[in-house]
């Protein structure tokens, strides 16, 4: 089976630091991708995590756990533009072959 | 070049009408998609192309009928669509097969299809 859980909504104040929370269930694990979608455009890639640790890119940044199926991603610094959709996405299927999203995360950030 | 180029951008179309949507990409990836997105919904996979050979369908309508002519284009042709098709339908590509290499998918804008 393929289950991928993301918090609906987050608010966040300007300047701070914000968790979004992915947890996933599969019967095995190809990697975790994470994908920012602002409204009424393409989503854009992130970051993608295959081992358990955290990654950085900038303000940024992506962390897994396998044992736990879980990932986060923290956004520092935070700006207006940074309101969006964040979408946990993960290969699935008998080859890890369709990527699957989970229903994301809408963050607002306010001044 | 690193984008995934989409046309039209919007499409009205009746019932019974016949269009096409295009995705083109001179990225040189090897795989391609058709996902479908209804408001406030994370995408859907339709649809995907592996070096230019149709490896998934999701279960999708006949209605819904994809191409892909070269290792750059893919198409989505449509016919005796319904209301409830109404969605963003977004293409994608990604350097090669997900399960060959977990490269990322890099997304068209969309093209915004209405049915009346």
């Amino acid at each position: 089976g393929q289950n991928i859980d993301q918090p609906t909504e987050m608010t966040a104040t300007e300047g701070a630091i914000v968790q979004i929370n992915c947890t996933y269930q599969t019967s095995g694990f190809n990697g975790l991708f994470w994908y920012q979608q602002h409204a009424g455009e393409a989503p854009t890639f992130l970051s993608y995590n295959v081992l358990d640790g955290l990654e950085e890119k900038g303000r940024f940044s992506s962390f897994l756990s396998r044992s736990k199926g879980y990932s986060y991603l923290l956004l520092k610094e935070l700006q207006m533009k940074d309101s969006a959709s964040y979408l946990c996405a993960a290969p699935f299927g008998s080859g890890y072959n369709k990527l699957i999203f989970g229903a994301g995360t809408r963050l607002a950030v306010h001044p | 070049d690193t984008e995934v180029t989409q046309t039209p951008k919007h499409l009205v179309m009746g019932m019974t009408n016949k269009k096409s949507l295009k995705c083109e990409q001179h990225m040189g990836h090897r795989a391609m998609y058709w996902y479908k997105q209804k408001a406030k919904k994370p995408p859907e996979l339709m649809f995907v192309y592996s070096y230019e050979k149709l490896s998934i369908n999701e279960s999708v309508p006949s209605r819904f009928s994809p191409e892909c002519p070269n290792s750059s284009l893919l198409n989505l042709h449509l016919h005796a669509l319904q209301p409830e098709d109404s969605a963003l339908y977004l293409c994608a590509s990604s350097q090669a097969p997900l399960g060959d290499w977990n490269s990322p998918l890099h997304f068209g804008n969309g093209t915004r299809l209405t049915v009346t």
